[in-house]
């Protein structure tokens, strides 16, 4: 059982290029989750998808898409990486409100 | 407004001593807490959950409505303990359903000395 994968691990990236970071998990899970994780920030949503085909914006939306491709898998596009998007990012999901999420192991962006 | 705070950015203690990370939480509902760890560069994990009222790695943690809080304590740390801890709070609903997403503290960070 792998739970939540994530890939790429690492990537750097140039100013303007754009990149899609996957998450799948295999828990037949509803909603999933993408994070990015900053020094003194601690964790801040992004975007979630509470079932397939639904997607809504977090607290720091802007700078990102997000694609609910089917139950398993969603994934976080940057279109034009800027700097200040260099972070480290999660994915999670969730079986139910007393469970918790699930995290992915995590992607390490860097955008020079 | 539904708020999770973790007053200690970072917490220093001996191998041995006690530790106690606080979190107090604000949410006019009855919430579903959470506790998870993050060892150095990797992934989250789930460490325990209020409702389970159970001790994970020596670890628990006590509900206080009255205060608002959920400290998370252990004994005798480890130094196996180092790590970032992250309180996390679950809105809930009348009906015990969920009211929106987990909202996270900003973490504290432990570093358990030899």
């Amino acid at each position: 059982n792998a739970g939540v994968t994530q890939t790429p691990k690492f990537q750097v990236l140039k100013t303007g290029q754009s990149m899609t970071l996957q998450c799948a998990q295999d828990m037949n899970h509803n909603s999933m989750y993408w994070y990015r994780q900053d020094p003194g920030m601690g964790l801040r949503l992004i975007y979630y998808s509470a079932s397939e085909g639904t997607t809504d914006k977090g607290e720091v939306p802007n700078g990102y898409n997000v694609s609910r491709l089917n139950k398993r898998e969603f994934s976080l596009r940057l279109e034009s990486a800027a700097p200040s998007q260099t972070s480290v990012y999660f994915c999670a999901s969730e079986q139910g409100a007393y469970y918790g999420y699930t995290f992915g192991s995590g992607t390490r962006l860097t955008v020079v | 407004a539904q708020r999770v705070t973790q007053p200690e950015k970072l917490l220093s203690v001996f191998k041995g001593a006690p530790v106690e990370l606080k979190c107090n939480y604000s949410y006019s509902g009855s919430p579903e807490l959470f506790w998870y760890v993050q060892y150095s560069r990797q992934r989250l994990q789930l460490l325990l959950r209020h409702i389970s009222r159970e001790s994970i790695k020596g670890f628990t943690a006590d509900l206080n409505k009255g205060e608002t809080s959920f400290h998370l304590k252990k004994p005798f740390a480890q130094e196996e303990d180092s790590a970032m801890y992250y309180c996390a709070l679950s809105p809930l609903g009348g009906n015990g359903g969920s009211q929106g997403n987990l909202i996270f503290g900003k973490g504290t960070k432990l570093s358990v000395k030899p």
